[in-house]
């Protein structure tokens, strides 16, 4: 499967934990972005880089989330002391330069966060 | 900034018949223009997209798009309606005179087809 791939799909923890996630984009898309959508919206932005980059951070993202993507392949998003308001599905996206400076983002399957 | 609005909810449609989803625009130069589609419990699936060129793209599954830069909307269209339609739909925008590479997506539209 060539497409954009993220673990784990679901992920339920306690209030106050730490949790990481992983996406590995499309091997030769060099742009990946992380979403945030909750129920009966839209996916909200987090963060972007391009390779290894992080060139843009969403003031949604607090100082409790980080986003890593170290070599420019796979990315890692953190959220330290989870709190019942980070429940969300976290969608990992990736795409290419492409003709013309940009093509289409396509999605992993997300990662569905329940914070307890 | 760019920012883009779903003014419906919710769209109901008869299998068979045409369905549109609509979806308006604000940007400060031309837009590029996305259409997704999610299904329950998983990611968005690209449907189609305006860059430049012919008003009318067509994409994935027998949909297509209309962009009217008059009334800055880029609504999704498709002549007959199947109930394996029934999702949700996800307009998003990126304004690259706006130097970002972020796109940008609405609230989401769900689509309902009745047998």
């Amino acid at each position: 499967d060539t497409g954009v791939s993220q673990d784990p799909r679901h992920k339920i923890t306690k209030r106050g934990q730490n949790v990481t996630f992983r996406c590995d984009p499309i091997s030769e898309h060099n742009r990946l972005y992380w979403y945030r959508q909750t129920l009966g919206q839209g996916p909200e932005f987090l963060t972007y880089f391009q390779n290894e980059a992080q060139l843009e951070k969403s003031r949604l993202l607090s100082d409790r989330f980080s986003a890593e993507r170290p070599k420019g392949s796979f990315s890692t998003l953190e959220i330290q002391r989870t709190e019942q308001g980070d429940s969300a599905m976290y969608l990992c996206a990736s795409s290419s330069t492409g003709t013309g400076g940009f093509t289409e983002a396509f999605f992993g399957q997300g990662t569905r966060l329940t914070v307890v | 900034a760019q920012s883009v609005a779903q003014p419906e909810d919710q769209v109901n449609v008869a299998e068979g018949n045409p369905l549109t989803v609509k979806c308006t625009y604000s940007v400060s130069g031309n837009p590029y223009l996305f259409w997704y589609v999610q299904y329950p419990n998983r990611g968005l699936q690209f449907l189609l997209k305006y860059i430049t060129g012919d008003n009318l793209v067509k994409g994935s599954y027998g949909f297509e798009a209309e962009f009217n830069k008059s009334q800055t909307s880029f609504h999704l269209k498709k002549p007959s309606a199947l109930v394996s339609d029934s999702a949700l739909y996800f307009c998003a925008v990126r304004d690259p005179a706006g130097g970002s590479y972020i796109p940008t997506f609405g609230r989401g539209t769900s689509l309902i087809v009745h047998p």
